[in-house]
């Protein structure tokens, strides 16, 4: 149990399009998903937080504008990079937690992660 | 705010050798600490995980951490290493949420394991 999947695993575009990244917790319900980004040879980098049905919460210098989240359901939360730019181009990897509301002590797990690359 | 540090980038140890991956952490109140392996192609899959009470935890493939809150470390262990534990092996401590529950990771930088056969 506890399956969270992405999709796209990986995606191509040209500078200035959008592209949107699926995050599903398959086999749970997720009270909390979370994005992160993360470099080559680096460690991930929490990008947002976000609860169903409402705002997402962004660590500071991330920009909320270019990187629009949606957390439409308990099963799936969308990361959006709107007019992305070759500096945009990562690995970005989504997590999800479940049960144990408000206690602090949920367990993340995470897809597999969207290898994103922008011309 | 919270952070971990992995002091080696890179360990290279041989099949069936014990294995010691280093961790350290800053954090103002009892962390949650845990250790998450990424293999490519896959999401991190957690190790194991301490919140609270006994400072040795056992986790799954073999490994153990153990938490000494006066060194504030959290180093995972395996007493004999297997060639498919190759992998990078991050380090996190985790603040709680306040609100929607959960808590926010703080990962370290990783460490490179290489098995040599």
């Amino acid at each position: 149990g506890a399956v969270v999947s992405q999709h796209p695993s990986w995606v191509i575009c040209k500078s200035g399009t959008s592209v949107k990244i699926e995050c599903r917790s398959l086999d749970f319900q997720a009270t909390t998903m979370f994005w992160y980004r993360q470099f080559p040879k680096q460690s991930l980098m929490l990008m947002a937080t976000s609860n169903e049905g409402s705002k997402a919460t962004y660590e500071q210098g991330v920009e909320k504008d270019k990187f629009l989240i949606n957390h439409a359901s308990l099963t799936l939360s969308t990361l959006t990079v709107t007019s992305a730019h070759p500096e945009d181009s990562s690995f970005y990897i989504c997590s999800a937690t479940r049960g144990n509301r408000g206690t602090g002590t949920d367990t993340q797990y995470f897809g597999p992660g969207t290898r994103l690359t922008v011309l | 705010a919270q952070s971990v540090t992995q002091p080696d980038i890179h360990i290279t140890v041989s099949e069936g050798a014990s294995l010691e991956l280093r961790c350290n952490y800053s954090y103002g109140a009892t962390p949650y600490l845990f250790w998450y392996v990424q293999s490519p192609g896959q999401g991190l899959q957690l190790l194991l995980k301490y919140f609270s009470g006994d400072t040795l935890v056992q986790g799954i493939k073999g490994f153990e951490a153990e938490f000494k809150r006066s060194q504030s470390s959290f180093n995972l262990r395996k007493p004999s290493v297997h060639w498919s534990d190759a992998a990078e092996y991050f380090c996190a401590v985790g603040a709680r949420i306040l609100t929607g529950g959960g808590n926010k990771l703080t990962f370290g930088t990783g460490t490179q394991l290489k098995v040599e056969l």
